[in-house]
């Protein structure tokens, strides 16, 4: 089955910094990305997602790349801000029966003022 | 518009006590129902998932088990809670019609679940 490797678990930047997570996946059949926020002791939130057939997709201080061959795929946040502080994950799924994700470990983003 | 309801928010029981989680969706008609646990600082497991009434797949065994009564509705329960199973608990669903074509998954706000 499919396996996702997130990194690094724990990033602290400076606000107003960029901050980079990357995530690999294992099945090369995979072909939906999405990006989820948690905050403390709360469901994650869909932020943005990718599909196989598109490399790159920005969505205002949000962006994520994919690179199919390498089966790698980041999340790009610019211009950190306090409230992006918060546990992020990765996944990734086939179109299938069940549509199941399977997530990254998770990352927690401390953005310091 | 869409939503998804889980409750209770926070839930302690001691061990070997029965659990029922019950998580219902609005808005929205078969969709694919998913039962997650996230251990502190962890991702996310995927327990069961649905895909329609009375069809359940389990991911992992475990002293857990899941039904879905009707279309919007589906329930974890276990008959004797063990101290492992505290974690917090998260349902999603799959819409299908209208979001096919991105996978999306929404989820709940979560049981956090202290087995003591």
């Amino acid at each position: 089955g499919e396996n996702v490797e997130q990194h690094p678990s724990t990033l602290s930047v400076q606000e107003g910094d960029s901050a980079v997570i990357k995530c690999t996946y294992s099945d090369s059949a995979s072909n939906y990305f999405p990006w989820y926020k948690q905050e403390l002791g709360k469901g994650p939130q869909l932020i943005i997602d990718i599909r196989s057939n598109v490399g790159e997709k920005k969505d205002q201080r949000i962006a994520v790349t994919l690179n199919k061959t390498a089966k790698h795929f980041s999340l790009h946040i610019t211009e950190t801000q306090p409230e992006d502080s918060a546990v992020y994950f990765c996944a990734a799924s086939v179109k299938a029966a069940g549509n199941k994700l399977t997530f990254g470990g998770g990352t927690r983003v401390l953005v310091k003022p | 518009s869409q939503t998804i309801h889980q409750w209770p928010a926070t839930l302690v029981q001691p061990v070997g006590s029965p659990l029922s989680l019950e998580c219902t969706v609005e808005g929205t008609s078969n969709p694919n129902l998913y039962w997650y646990r996230q251990a502190a600082g962890r991702g996310l497991q995927l327990l069961f998932y649905s895909v329609g009434i009375g069809q359940i797949s389990s991911e992992v065994p475990q002293n857990l088990s899941a039904s879905r009564p009707q279309d919007r509705q589906f329930i974890l329960s276990s008959k004797k809670l063990l101290l492992s199973d505290s974690g917090f608990y998260l349902c999603a669903y799959y819409p299908g019609q209208g979001s096919e074509a991105k996978n999306i998954q929404y989820f709940g706000a979560g049981t956090r679940l202290s087995v003591l």
